[in-house]
């Protein structure tokens, strides 16, 4: 079957860095998407990983293993309003996406 | 990035009534939409993903009858929650993609349904 797994929530203090991990099962890969979700409103994007590496983006970057059917989301810097929701999602071989439960990202002053 | 459009935000109905929900993409043709229901502190459901000028398929344990797709136009999708309960009361999220297949999903704004 098709599964993603990720943390459930985590907390963070502003200004550290925090890592999402996300392991992944699909029937084929067509890329790796994290997305970030405030409490209410819907899902935005934030990265796209299909190669293996590190893709960097201001404060956020995305890390995938194809190998090891392993991503994850590092921010950096903390702010307050980071506090949100972390989807990642794995898209399958018939360009479907496979979503996460999401992880909840408590950041404390 | 392309903008997908969802109306209306949020609705109260009473129950055993009809709502409709659309969702609009405005600056791209999408053959393929997603309807997600959201309830709280949890991930994203699919429910359905409609297809333009055929029907939708849906998702084990999503009753067609209840929840009806039309997509009838190249950036049109709507989603009727028929004769609602308070059950149904949820946050439901349309989302679309850019046709070619590697492209990132974009998401509607989201419609909260309160069914009181």
């Amino acid at each position: 079957g098709q599964n993603i797994d990720q943390p459930t929530e985590m907390t963070a203090t502003e200004g550290a860095i925090v890592q999402i991990n996300c392991t992944y099962q699909t029937s084929g890969f067509n890329g790796l998407f994290w997305y970030q979700q405030h409490a209410g409103e819907a899902p935005t994007f934030l990265s796209y990983n299909v190669l293996d590496g590190l893709e960097e983006k201001g404060r956020f970057s995305s890390f995938l293993s194809r190998s090891k059917g392993y991503s994850y989301l590092l921010l950096k810097e903390l702010q307050m309003k980071d506090s949100a929701s972390y989807l990642c999602a794995a898209m399958d071989s018939n360009y479907q996406l496979i979503w996460g439960a999401g992880t909840k990202l408590i950041i404390k002053p | 990035g392309a903008v997908v459009s969802q109306h209306p935000s949020w609705v109260i109905c009473k129950s055993g009534t009809s709502v409709k929900i659309e969702c609009r993409s405005l600056d791209f043709q999408a053959t393929t939409m997603f309807w997600y229901r959201q309830f709280p502190k949890q991930s994203l459901m699919l429910m359905a993903t409609s297809n333009e000028g055929s029907k939708a398929t849906y998702e084990q344990g999503v009753e067609k009858d209840k929840f009806l797709i039309n997509h009838a136009s190249l950036t049109l999708s709507t989603l009727t929650v028929t004769s609602a309960h308070p059950e149904d009361s949820s946050f439901y999220i349309c989302s679309a993609r850019v046709p070619g297949g590697h492209t990132e999903a974009f998401f509607g704004q989201g419609t909260r349904l309160t069914v009181v």
